[in-house]
């Protein structure tokens, strides 16, 4: 299985402003995935990201709230911008395993809460 | 599109004792079904999985069963242990997609 990173694992943030994660992986994958996990909840799908073109948004969620990077193989950020109380979640990113069916694994998360 | 549905929200057993949770599916295309364990303040972590072909699959304690028709799978955890206790999703994912739809969770207590 893959080996994925993630910066901030946590942040306390002011309304108003922006946060970017980051997610590395430890080989090349082809797709990652970033998903958000409100508290008690199941895992939402944000968005796909492809490298070399844009992400693909979920019903719901759109590049002006959560504009997506994917400049290599190994990398990709997301950013939640102007931030609101109600975007205090856990944000993941995952990545496929590299068998023919393709598990999904999950990065350690980053736990993000807006005052 | 896919629509797991995830029961029960909340099971509570004794040490020793067996777990049975169940999810069923909406999209009869789903061909691979994955579950996750998630401890509190872990990531999510995939502990057995398996595909339409095959109807039951197993790996020690943890089993799951696949019926096709009824559109429903289940997780079964035998002798359970306090360190079982962790929220477990199931997903179900459509052939030609590489997104699977998550069930809402199910909170497994294990009381020593």
């Amino acid at each position: 299985s893959a080996v994925i990173s993630q910066k901030p694992s946590r942040d306390i943030c002011q309304r108003g402003t922006s946060l970017t994660i980051q997610c590395q992986v430890d080989s090349q994958v082809t797709m990652m995935f970033w998903y958000r996990q409100q508290p008690g909840q199941s895992l939402t799908l944000i968005a796909t990201a492809n490298q070399g073109s844009e992400a693909t948004y979920e019903s719901g969620f759109v590049i002006d709230k959560f504009p997506i990077s994917r400049p290599n193989l190994t990398f990709s950020t997301l950013t939640v911008s102007n931030m609101s109380p109600e975007d205090s979640s856990i944000y993941l990113c995952s990545v496929e395993g590299s068998d023919s069916y393709n598990e999904q694994f999950f990065g350690p998360g980053t736990r993000l809460t807006v005052l | 599109g896919e629509n797991v549905e995830q029961h029960p929200s909340t099971l509570s057993v004794q040490e020793g004792d067996s777990a049975v949770i169940k999810c069923t599916y909406s999209d009869s295309a789903s061909n691979y079904f994955p579950w996750y364990k998630q401890e509190l303040g872990k990531r999510p972590q995939l502990i057995i999985d398996i595909r339409s072909n095959v109807g039951e699959k197993k790996d020690q304690r943890i089993a799951v069963t696949l019926n096709k028709t009824a559109k429903h799978f289940s997780l079964h955890i035998t002798e359970t242990q306090p360190e079982d206790s962790a929220v477990y999703f199931c997903a179900a994912r459509p052939g030609g997609s590489y997104i699977p739809t998550f069930g809402r969770g199910t909170s497994l207590i294990v009381h020593p």
